[in-house]
């Protein structure tokens, strides 16, 4: 069936790199996402990665994909207060359903 | 200037109620969706409209209906309202031809 999975909390110091973990089900994705949910607000797209990529590099977000183990992971370099969300993982389903995971709560420490 | 848009932000109705949310994109996009988002922040699709046509349902008591006036809207319309109920609803839009879909900001219904 299809699933998203990531862990629920992350907590890091400001100034470090904040690394969120996410795999799926579903091995004829083409697309997968990273959405950011800040308090309050609604849903943002902040990157996205083609299936046939393995890495996507965007200023401080590198996104990396291991579609042999279904593996994709979201690293925030220099982690700053207003990074602080809800981080989701989204796959793309059939009839352009998203799949989303669970949402990974990402606390920022001083 | 908001691209897509949801009323009311805010909904608290007495369990029994009949209640509707509004959706409205002036993105000119085809397709819009509704998702409801749990207490626990997991996202799951209810609807999918392309044109005002019906695209995907997924299992939703049938107390929910969504109602597409035009291309432009998709409003979720529930009847005899339920605590379970109680979640976020997301609406979003997608043009043809793009995988990416723009969020409305939710609506936070509390079911009493």
């Amino acid at each position: 069936g299809e699933d998203v999975e990531q862990s629920l909390f992350l907590s890091v110091r400001e100034g470090d790199s904040s690394v969120i973990n996410c795999t799926y089900t579903d091995s004829s994705s083409t697309y997968l996402y990273w959405y950011k949910q800040e308090p309050g607000a609604g849903l943002q797209l902040l990157t996205y990665i083609f299936s046939n990529m393995d890495m996507k590099q965007d200023q401080r977000l590198t996104v990396l994909l291991n579609k042999k183990d279904k593996h994709l992971s979201l690293r925030i370099a220099d982690t700053q207060t207003g990074d602080s969300a809800i981080y989701f993982c989204a796959e793309i389903s059939s009839a352009s359903k998203i799949i989303f995971g669970s949402g990974t709560r990402l606390s920022i420490r001083p | 200037d908001t691209a897509v848009s949801q009323t009311p932000k805010y909904l608290v109705t007495q369990m029994g109620n009949d209640k509707s949310i509004k959706c409205e994109q002036n993105l000119g996009h085809d397709t819009m969706y509704w998702y409801k988002q749990d207490s626990k922040k997991f996202l799951k699709i209810m609807f999918s409209y392309n044109n005002k046509e019906l695209i995907i349902n997924e299992t939703v008591p049938n107390r929910f209906s969504p109602k597409s006036p035009d291309k432009a809207h998709l409003n979720l319309h529930i009847n005899s309202l339920e605590l379970g109920d109680s979640a976020v609803y997301f609406c979003a839009s997608r043009p043809d031809g793009s995988n990416e879909q723009f969020f409305g900001p939710g609506t936070r219904l509390t079911v009493l």
